[in-house]
């Protein structure tokens, strides 16, 4: 059975603040997505990794396939950022994902 | 990429009634899936779609409280049957195109 296991479970953090979030995940997942989850449930794709690291605005992606080990970096963080970020393991075959618990992430002004 | 369309975005049923949740892709997916995230849990998945037979469950969901129908390659409906207060939660459609995920908006069901 895949497992996920994120940290930190919530963080707040300042304005401007750089932000990391962390996910492990078990063998049998070989790729990881990103996913932000807004306060009404809906769920927005960020990134697919299933190696190195991806780039985009101020969101940063990398993983480590030997560490089964993968991080999100928010650079310049801003209050629009706040949400739920969710990391999820997928077998790249017919399964569906396994979702992480999420990260409540508070960015104040 | 593929953008899915999911309604109703929320409602509120009285016990013992059923909704039915629509999820239309707008180009055709190779799988479906249908996930449920419970108050403070993480998304769960509760079957996989499959175009025109019946959808292959996961342990702890049974197709007589959830049945799923996915008539094409781009239509899927969930339907959470006789509601319970438990059944109170987001409800969301997922679709696969090779490596990428696709997700809908999610449905925020209340059971009163």
């Amino acid at each position: 059975k895949n497992e996920v296991e994120q940290s930190p479970q919530n963080l707040t953090a300042q304005e401007g603040e750089f932000i990391t979030i962390n996910c492990s995940y078990s063998v049998g997942i070989s790729a990881l997505h990103w996913l932000q989850q807004h306060p009404g449930g809906g769920i927005v794709s960020l990134f697919m990794l299933s190696s190195g690291k991806k780039k985009h605005g101020r969101l940063i992606a990398t993983i480590n396939i030997q560490e089964k080990h993968s991080s999100l970096h928010i650079t310049a963080s801003h209050p629009r950022d706040s949400a739920v970020y969710i990391c999820a393991g997928g077998g790249g075959g017919a399964d569906g994902l396994t979702f992480g618990k999420g990260t409540h992430l508070i960015i104040q002004p | 990429s593929a953008v899915i369309s999911q309604k109703p975005s929320r409602d509120i049923c009285q016990r013992g009634t059923s909704l039915t949740i629509q999820c239309q892709v707008d180009s055709q997916v190779t799988m479906m899936f249908w996930y449920r995230q419970q108050p403070g849990q993480s998304l769960t998945l509760i079957a996989t779609a499959n175009q025109g037979s019946e959808a292959t469950y996961e342990s702890g969901f049974v197709i007589d409280k959830f049945p799923i129908s996915r008539p094409n390659l781009t239509f899927s409906t969930l339907t959470v049957s006789n509601m319970s207060p438990e059944d109170s939660s987001i409800y969301l459609c997922s679709a696969r195109g090779g490596t990428e995920a696709f997700f809908g908006q999610g449905t925020r069901l209340t059971v009163v």
